[in-house]
């Protein structure tokens, strides 16, 4: 399908587990990024990668690790899962044009629980 | 950082009557976005406006690029019930190399009464 997708939609782990997020794009957009979204808080930027094998931390990083080795695929890992981890995640890309256009779409979110 | 405070926090409404919203930057901003975001899925884009008094129209929304550059407001005519939903701005300044940030608003929760 085109656009972007998230897998799994729903998680749920526990303590100490490690967890990896996925995100695929068919754009082919350079900039690609991780958002948590929480009560209270809003949209908080993770980490984002400006292309392949370029990433870069965001707003709330801790516990987190990103790779990027291809441009459609964005992975989010939570390495000891904590359940201040318990959110909402949106992986987004970057739409620029060359008439300078810019724009970021979200894909569909996954939903983390973390006991 | 960059302050974004969207109002109101929520809105009831009755189906049929328009709505406005807005958001206010404490800084400038080179683009303004206006997303939805219905329950369970992720923001989907509704307007971008990239000048300054730039008006633009999606059906039955109205969105507009203040002058000042700081502010930004969204408006829906003749609201129906699948309006329902979270209405968030976001804003991307020019500050250095960070362009590709997005400072988002808090949200609009509106709730539509048929």
């Amino acid at each position: 399908d085109a656009g972007i997708t998230q897998s799994p939609r729903y998680k749920i782990t526990e303590t100490g587990r490690q967890v990896t997020l996925m995100c695929h794009q068919t754009w082919s957009h350079s900039y690609m990024f991780w958002y948590r979204q929480d009560l209270g808080h809003g949209l908080r930027l993770i980490y984002y990668s400006a292309a392949a094998d370029i990433t870069d931390k965001g707003e709330v990083p801790d516990g987190y690790v990103v790779s990027r080795s291809k441009t459609e695929n964005f992975p989010l890992t939570l390495e000891s899962a904590t359940r201040s981890q318990t959110s909402v995640y949106f992986c987004a890309s970057r739409d620029v044009t060359t008439g300078g256009r810019d724009t970021q779409y979200f894909g569909p979110g996954t939903r983390l629980t973390v006991l | 950082g960059q302050q974004l405070n969207q109002s109101p926090q929520s809105m009831f409404i009755q189906e049929g009557e328009d709505v406005s919203m807005n958001c206010t930057s404490s800084s400038i901003f080179n683009t303004w976005l206006w997303y939805k975001q219905d329950p369970g899925e992720g923001p989907v884009l509704l307007i971008a406006l990239y000048k300054a008094g730039e008006l633009t129209s999606n059906g039955r929304l109205t969105a507009q690029f203040g002058i000042t550059r700081k502010d930004s407001f969204l408006n829906i005519s003749a609201s129906i019930p699948s309006d329902v939903g979270i209405y968030f701005c976001a804003g991307r300044g020019n500050s250095g190399g960070s362009n590709y940030k997005l400072t988002f608003g808090k949200g609009t929760l509106l709730t539509v009464n048929p």
